[in-house]
């Protein structure tokens, strides 16, 4: 497509729960980057993929966080057994060249109740 | 720690004047990229401008343009003939010591009236 393209767009989901979040970046783009945004902050490095590198998950919070990304293409943040505190729009983005600037998908709003 | 500081969290304009936005960084490293991001309504975040740390030439894009000031760590955003589609949050990011995440500041939320 032509642009990131995330889903789901709002995912309100109970806390213990999983939940599961697409990322799909634009064709031909190598780095894929997801961000948290909580209410009122900036945003909030989580984790970076390159090629078939192996992923920086530097900035994951806690190990109820996983993310991977198939066939260098289409990327699935996880939490696992969600919290409150995880309420946040994630966005994902990708891009040529690191320093090239971002492309950004529209973001996940996840309410965690 | 790198951190990106913007010291207004609400700005206002009228339509067609112009308006800057502040940010201040921090970073010890001499060669980096600094972006502005536009963030409307709709949470897609959108590369406004971006700046070379080593490129002394202030970056422009059509209304939006830089003022750079390498030794200032200060790094503003001027909007010119303000329209009503540029309401939103303005978002100031640094590149990190990685070489690929962006540290971001809090953001500005700017209001343009009629």
């Amino acid at each position: 497509g032509a642009g990131v393209s995330q889903s789901p767009s709002n995912k309100v989901t109970e806390k213990g729960k999983d939940v599961e979040l697409r990322c799909d970046p634009i064709s031909g783009h190598t780095a894929l980057y997801w961000y948290r945004q909580s209410l009122g902050q900036g945003l909030e490095f989580l984790i970076y993929f390159q090629g078939n590198s192996a992923p920086d998950k530097s900035g994951l919070p806690s190990d109820r966080f996983s993310a991977e990304r198939t066939g260098g293409s289409v990327s699935t943040l996880t939490i696992q057994r969600t919290q409150q505190e995880d309420s946040a729009v994630y966005l994902c983005a990708s891009s040529f060249k690191e320093t090239s600037g971002y492309t950004f998908g529209s973001g996940t709003r996840l309410t965690v109740v | 720690a790198q951190t990106v500081t913007q010291s207004q969290p609400e700005m206002s304009v009228q339509e067609a004047e112009t308006v800057t936005l502040s940010c201040t960084y921090d970073t010890s490293e001499s060669d980096y990229y600094l972006f502005w991001y536009k963030q409307p309504p709709s949470r897609q975040m959108i590369l406004v401008i971006r700046q070379e740390a080593y490129k002394q030439q202030n970056a422009t894009e059509n209304r939006f343009s830089v003022n750079f000031q390498k030794a200032a760590k200060s790094f503003s955003l001027k909007i010119s003939d303000s329209q009503l589609g540029d309401a939103a949050m303005y978002f100031c990011a640094q590149e990190t010591n990685s070489g690929y995440a962006l540290n971001f500041g809090k953001g500005t939320s700017l209001l343009v009236t009629p």
